[in-house]
């Protein structure tokens, strides 16, 4: 297996739910990411989680919890998230720490949509 | 701030070579400079990685001149499909804290 799944693919939720983006991968990669990616711009890094502690937080506001349940999931919970959120929310794996040595391994991303 | 800057856009036509390029002032001395691919709607994907020198595989070429500060992603002979937004990515260590981060990405278009 060499692909990262997300899922849901696609997300419509109002400014008071609480949803979760989920993100799976059985590479046995040890270092997962979460990417927020606003239209034609790059991937802007969100949280970094290495052998399954978060390694690095990018002064993300606290509406978005990540959590690491064990090496191949990574979940992303949503709360009371703003209109400006809206973004493709891309899952990425790679073998070791933040080190890219062979490469990161994106998912599909999940499209969100705040109303 | 220093950013790892790309041309916004290029546009070539289907059988030519393209080659785009990334500059990263900053880079460290252990770092590796690594090129994705992204299509619409898609995560990025992997094209090629180098340090030094040339590099090359099945779909891309990549070339780093000796001081580092730069890389050229070469693309030969073209296709419609092709067309997709090219990222580099590079370690960057402004904010204190070590990551890497990815380049401003060049839209590339190719045309028939």
């Amino acid at each position: 297996d060499t692909e990262v799944t997300q899922t849901p693919k696609h997300l419509v939720m109002g400014m008071t739910n609480k949803k979760s983006l989920k993100c799976e991968q059985h590479m046995g990669h040890r270092a997962m990411y979460w990417y927020k990616q606003k239209a034609k711009k790059p991937p802007e890094l969100m949280f970094v989680y290495s052998y399954e502690k978060l390694s690095i937080n990018e002064s993300v506001p606290s509406r978005f919890s990540p959590e690491c349940p064990n090496s191949s999931l990574l979940n992303l919970h949503l709360h009371a998230l703003q209109p400006e959120d809206s973004a493709l929310y891309l899952c990425a794996s790679s073998q070791d720490g933040q080190d890219p040595l062979y490469g990161y391994t994106f998912g599909s991303g999940t499209r969100l949509t705040v109303v | 701030l220093a950013k790892t800057t790309q041309p916004i856009s290029m546009d070539s036509y289907e059988g030519q070579e393209v080659n785009i390029t990334c500059s990263h002032n900053n880079i460290a001395t252990n770092d590796y400079i690594t090129w994705y691919q992204q299509f619409p709607s898609q995560g990025p994907r992997f094209i090629i990685q180098g340090y030094k020198t040339k590099v090359t595989n099945e779909v891309a070429s990549l070339f780093i001149p000796a001081d580092r500060k730069s890389s050229t992603l070469s693309l030969p002979r073209v296709s419609l499909s092709d067309t997709a937004v090219y990222y580099c990515l590079v370690g960057d260590t402004n904010s204190g804290t070590y990551k890497y981060i990815f380049g401003t990405g060049t839209r590339l278009k190719v045309l028939a």
